[in-house]
């Protein structure tokens, strides 16, 4: 079955530093999705950023930006300039391609500190 | 605005009562979803529907049955509410053929049984 894990249940960054938050999975298959959700406090779920498995090239989208690692099933956020906007709960997430379903991680609270 | 909507945003119940959650979405999507959120466990599938007229158990489907109504709608039932079943609800949505689109999220529903 494949799972997602993320590793820090908590994180802190100073104002305007960088920050980057962990996942794994596990997967047997070839093809796939990977997500990274944000959740502030409001409670809505955002989608942050995608990258497809078969696209060797790394997602970005502004000052999120993702290192995937095929090999080792592993698929970290990066986040550039921390804004006190972007703290909140952080998901990541996978979906098969031949899959209706999303599997999420347990997430990452990230604290931004002034 | 278009997205996905559910009501209600807060509901306390006794043990022992029922309640349907509702969720309509206007993007013409075909897949939908819902999932629950406690703290430290992540979103759990309960149950999603591929398509119009088809449902299928999640992770967690104990105590919970669903309806697609129609294409916009899917409901969730809590026939004999439980204090375990004291979470916050997601449903969700996702175009079918776009493969590496991630969820539109509603903005969740937090239910609380005493």
């Amino acid at each position: 079955a494949q799972t997602v894990t993320q590793s820090q249940p908590e994180m802190s960054v100073q104002e305007a530093e960088t920050v980057t938050l962990s996942c794994t999975y596990d997967t047997s298959e070839s093809d796939y999705y990977l997500f990274w959700y944000k959740q502030p406090p409001s409670r809505q779920m955002i989608l942050v950023i995608r990258q497809e498995a078969y696209k060797q090239q790394n997602a970005t989208e502004n000052r999120f930006s993702v290192n995937f690692q095929k090999a080792a099933k592993s698929f970290s956020l990066k986040i550039s300039d921390s804004q006190l906007g972007d703290a909140a709960m952080y998901f990541c997430a996978y979906r098969r391609d031949r899959d209706d379903k999303i599997i999420f991680g347990k997430g990452t609270r990230l604290h931004i500190l002034p | 605005n278009a997205g996905v909507t559910q009501t209600p945003k807060f509901q306390v119940l006794k043990t022992g009562q029922s309640m349907t959650l509702q969720c309509a979405q206007d993007m013409n999507h075909n897949s939908m979803y819902w999932y629950r959120q406690d703290p430290g466990m992540g979103l759990r599938l309960i149950y999603y529907s591929a398509s119009e007229g088809t449902t299928d158990k999640g992770e967690v489907p104990n105590g919970y049955n669903v309806s697609r109504l129609n294409k916009r709608e899917f409901s969730l039932r809590l026939e004999s509410a439980a204090p375990s079943q004291t979470s916050v609800y997601f449903c969700a949505s996702r175009p079918v053929g776009r493969s590496n689109y991630g969820y539109t999220f509603g903005s969740g529903t937090r239910l609380t049984v005493v």
